[in-house]
């Protein structure tokens, strides 16, 4: 989605930290969220954060917004081999279409 | 289990064929969606459907069409498919129209090859 922008690739090593960023420029974007996908299956919802919040934690995963930069990033502790995936992020407005709006993915590659 | 399904999970098909890609939810959804997903380009909202009866264009609805046939069905048709819709084919359903914190349920992709 050309008004949700992702790096395509992200190498870490098991047990470092991950950190995974994108950027909307729909100002009236409400929830955004980050999907995950592992090879040949469908995509899984990981979390969102609605966008009066800052952070948000859910055990191994932060996710922090940056509203005035529209800058989102996905922060996932103890990178494991089995978070190998894409990552996707996505917005949803309040306004016009009501569907998801999904960057083109990171793919994560975890090295053993 | 509950979920989306979709069907077939592969099809090959020559230029100018037609096809039907079929999407069932049984959660009761009132929103359901169909994105192509290719390669370095995420997914692109091809149509979608609010509630039972109504259907809206996505980015890119050329080229296709689809019956919001009940509640639980939403399917896609290729009239006359061509190479450009060599795609995986994701079905998604939401809970409620969007906004929402639930965000979406996705099937696990039909992968369609048009040769």
């Amino acid at each position: 989605g050309e008004d949700v922008e992702q790096s395509l690739f992200l190498s870490v090593r098991e047990g470092d930290s991950s950190v995974i960023n994108c950027t909307y420029t729909d100002s009236s974007s409400t929830y955004l969220y980050w999907y995950k996908q592992e090879p040949g299956a469908g995509l899984q919802l990981l979390t969102y954060i609605f966008s009066n919040m800052d952070m948000k934690q859910d055990q191994r995963l932060t996710v922090l917004l940056n509203k005035k930069d529209k800058h989102l990033s996905l922060r996932i502790a103890d990178t494991q081999t089995g978070d190998s995936a894409i990552y996707f992020c996505a917005e949803s407005r309040d306004t016009g279409r009501r569907a998801l709006t999904f960057g083109s993915g990171t793919r994560l590659q975890v090295q053993p | 289990n509950a979920g989306v399904t979709q069907t077939p999970k592969f099809q090959v098909l020559k230029t100018g064929q037609s096809m039907t890609l079929q999407c069932a939810q049984d959660m009761n959804h009132n929103s359901m969606y169909w994105y192509r997903q290719d390669p370095g380009m995420g997914l692109r909202l091809i149509y979608y459907s609010a509630s039972e009866g109504t259907t809206d264009k996505g980015e890119v609805p050329n080229g296709y069409n689809v019956s919001r046939l009940n509640k639980r069905e939403f399917s896609l048709r290729l009239e006359s498919a061509a190479p450009s819709q060599t795609s995986v084919y994701f079905c998604a359903s939401s809970e409620v129209t969007l906004p929402t914190s639930y965000g979406y349920t996705f099937g696990s992709g039909t992968r369609l090859t048009v040769v």
